[in-house]
This record gives C-alpha cells, sequence and structure tokens, in this order.
C-alpha cells in the first residue's frame, strides 16, 4: 500500500516570502513523488517530479522541491511567493514498478497575501 | 501542442441515470487515466487504460467502466447514477507506462 500525507490544510504567506508546502509518504520501495497544482475550477497542473538522483528538483514557475529518504518527505518550496501562486497543491506518488496508479495526499491550499 | 482535452465541461443528471465523459489524449500518448474529484473525499484512482487494455481499477463498484479506443481516446461510463457519484471526474494522460501523469481540465458531474 501507499500514502500520501499533506499535514496541513492551508498554508498563509505574504507576498515576497518563501514557502513550504510538507508532504510526506509511506510506500514499500523506491518512490516516484510528483506536485501538481489545481487553479479554481480547472484540472491538475503539473509543477515537478522525483524519480531519481538530485535530492533537489527544480520544477515550473520556480517552484521546487527536497526529497528526503530518511524522512519519507518531499516538501513543495519556493524562495519568493507571488500572489498568483494562490491555489490547491497536490502531492502524489506512485511505486516503482507497480503500475502507474497515482496516490494523492489531501491536497493544500495556499494562500499569497498581498 | 494541445492538451488533455475532455467533453463536456458540466454536466447534470438525476439518480439512476448513465452518463458517458470523454477524453482526448495528448497526441502520441498512449496511457489514459481517470479519477474522481468529489468534495471531501480528495483525488481518488478509477481506471487506468493502456493501449486499449484495462490495466488497473481502483475501489469503485462495476457500474464505473470505461474502454479505450484505437486512437487511444477513452470514455468513462457511470451506470445507475447515485447522488455522491457527483465530482469532478479528471483525465489524465501520459506517453508510457511509467511517465509523467498530464491531467485534462475534468468534467463537473452534478447528480441530483
Amino acid at each position: 500500500a501507499q500514502s500520501v500525507a499533506q499535514p496541513e490544510d492551508q498554508v498563509n504567506v505574504a507576498e515576497g516570502n518563501p514557502l513550504t508546502v510538507k508532504c510526506t509518504y509511506s510506500v514499500s520501495g523506491n518512490p516516484y513523488l510528483f506536485w501538481y497544482v489545481q487553479y479554481p475550477n480547472r484540472g491538475l497542473q503539473f509543477l515537478l517530479k522525483y524519480i531519481t538522483g538530485d535530492n533537489l528538483v527544480k520544477g515550473s514557475y520556480g517552484f521546487e522541491a527536497e526529497f528526503n529518504k530518511s524522512q519519507t518527505s518531499f516538501h513543495l518550496k519556493k524562495p519568493s511567493a507571488l500572489v498568483s501562486d494562490s491555489a490547491l497543491y497536490f502531492c502524489a506518488v506512485r511505486r516503482h514498478n507497480a503500475g502507474n496508479m497515482l496516490t494523492f495526499g489531501g491536497g493544500t491550499r495556499l494562500m499569497v497575501k498581498p | 501542442e494541445a492538451g488533455v482535452t475532455q467533453s463536456p465541461t458540466h454536466l447534470i443528471k438525476t439518480r439512476g441515470q448513465q452518463v458517458t465523459l470523454r477524453c482526448s489524449p495528448i497526441s502520441g500518448h498512449t496511457s489514459v487515466y481517470w479519477y474522481q474529484q468529489a468534495l471531501g473525499l480528495g483525488l481518488q484512482f478509477l481506471l487506468w487504460y493502456d493501449e486499449g487494455e484495462e490495466r488497473n481499477r481502483g475501489n469503485f463498484p462495476p457500474r464505473f467502466s470505461g474502454r479505450q479506443f484505437p486512437n487511444y481516446s477513452s470514455e468513462l461510463n457511470v451506470n445507475a447514477l447515485e447522488l455522491e457519484d457527483s465530482a469532478l471526474y479528471l483525465c489524465a494522460s501520459s506517453l508510457q507506462m511509467t511517465d509523467t501523469q498530464y491531467f485534462g481540465p475534468g468534467t463537473r458531474l452534478t447528480v441530483l
């Protein structure tokens, strides 16, 4: 079985400040980890993924995420938040060589205030 | 390059009816996935098709079914609609079975 936890339902940050959206996972074997963003009444947009290699992954729109195997975490970060970053963020995990089903966390709403 | 497209955008049905949702993957993508995003339940995996075959299904009753056509487009069928089927149904596609999934805008289904 595989699972993802996003411990914060909502994260509030001021524009220009750094942001972190937390994600922890549980999966047997090597994980494939993903971050997606969802704007109101829209589908999910792919931000970044970790498959293997460098633990720091850079993605779209200035976002990055750090894979930490010992803490089973994959937190999403951005050095300077924009008001337009306000959206719903989902972390997802897929087990290597175990089909392509994604298991999603419950989502974290990011609110960036001017 | 066109993204994943889904139709219709919105749909209103009554309990007991049947519905068909459609998805066209990104050109060249052979795998199609369906997910349900229901209020309070998050995103749940429904079905995965690759090369015309059903490869995996999530924990949903048999009244949820689908198929993938030779051009890799896909349909999701839901029979005997129940109120709790009201949700946003998202389709995603990937180049290969193990590649990144790219999502469409979804179909909002309301069951009255």
